[in-house]
């Protein structure tokens, strides 16, 4: 069972310009987390998707960023004319079910925004 | 929200020394959790634990859940290389994973 992969791995933007990030979950998870991580500190919840809605969202960004997870196909993280305070690290994890402990985290996307 | 303060930021140790890292938050938690994260990777979980007082072993780790449900630390024993990395606490209120707060990470150097 290959765990939950993210790609690209690195990802170069300039400021203005669409970034694009993707996660295929674990095979059987239906649950989908998205984490924000800044150099020197921890991951920040950004959103939970459950195939197809957007259970909560509250850590997202209200403008430029969006997520989806279609019924068919990897989960989109979307962010809209980038700025250089995008450039991160993105995590994305996957769940069988919502509760904690059951979370696995993929390698992340590192977005450097020149 | 609820503030998580790891400390220390950062250790090094020689190898075979034990480890002390701990997490306070400024509001109470239901579950804590610790993780480890490799350079370029994402984060695997190392101990979860769901019970104040509640002492867990996994090998050479420990980890405990304060009695006042406001704090975490964690042991490892003998450390060896392969223990560095970045280990987060996070904690949780309502055992959703959509709820959990990270603490900003103890980086640690293991020298040989």
């Amino acid at each position: 069972n290959a765990g939950v992969m993210q790609n690209p791995r690195h990802l170069v933007r300039r400021r203005g310009q669409e970034a694009r990030l993707r996660c295929s979950p674990m095979k059987g998870h239906s649950h989908v987390y998205w984490y924000r991580q800044l150099p020197e500190e921890g991951l920040k919840f950004m959103v939970y998707l459950q195939k197809e809605n957007i259970i909560d969202e509250s850590g997202m960004p209200k403008e430029r960023f969006s997520a989806e997870f279609p019924k068919e196909g990897p989960s989109i993280l979307r962010i809209q004319q980038v700025v250089r305070g995008d450039s991160a690290a993105y995590f994305c994890a996957s769940s069988p079910n919502p509760g904690v402990e059951t979370q696995y985290f993929g390698p992340g996307t590192r977005l450097l925004v020149l | 929200g609820q503030q998580l303060n790891q400390s220390p930021q950062s250790m090094f140790i020689q190898e075979g020394e034990d480890v002390s890292m701990n997490c306070t938050s400024s509001s109470i938690f239901n579950t804590w959790l610790w993780y480890k994260q490799d350079p370029g990777e994402g984060p695997v979980l190392l101990i979860a634990l769901y019970k104040a007082g509640e002492l867990t072993s996994n090998g050479r780790l420990t980890a405990q859940f304060g009695i006042t449900r406001k704090d975490s630390f964690l042991n490892i024993s003998a450390s060896i290389p392969s223990d560095v990395g970045i280990y987060f606490c996070a904690g949780s209120l309502t055992y959703n994973n959509n709820d959990m707060r990270f603490g900003a990470g103890t980086r640690l150097t293991v020298k040989p």
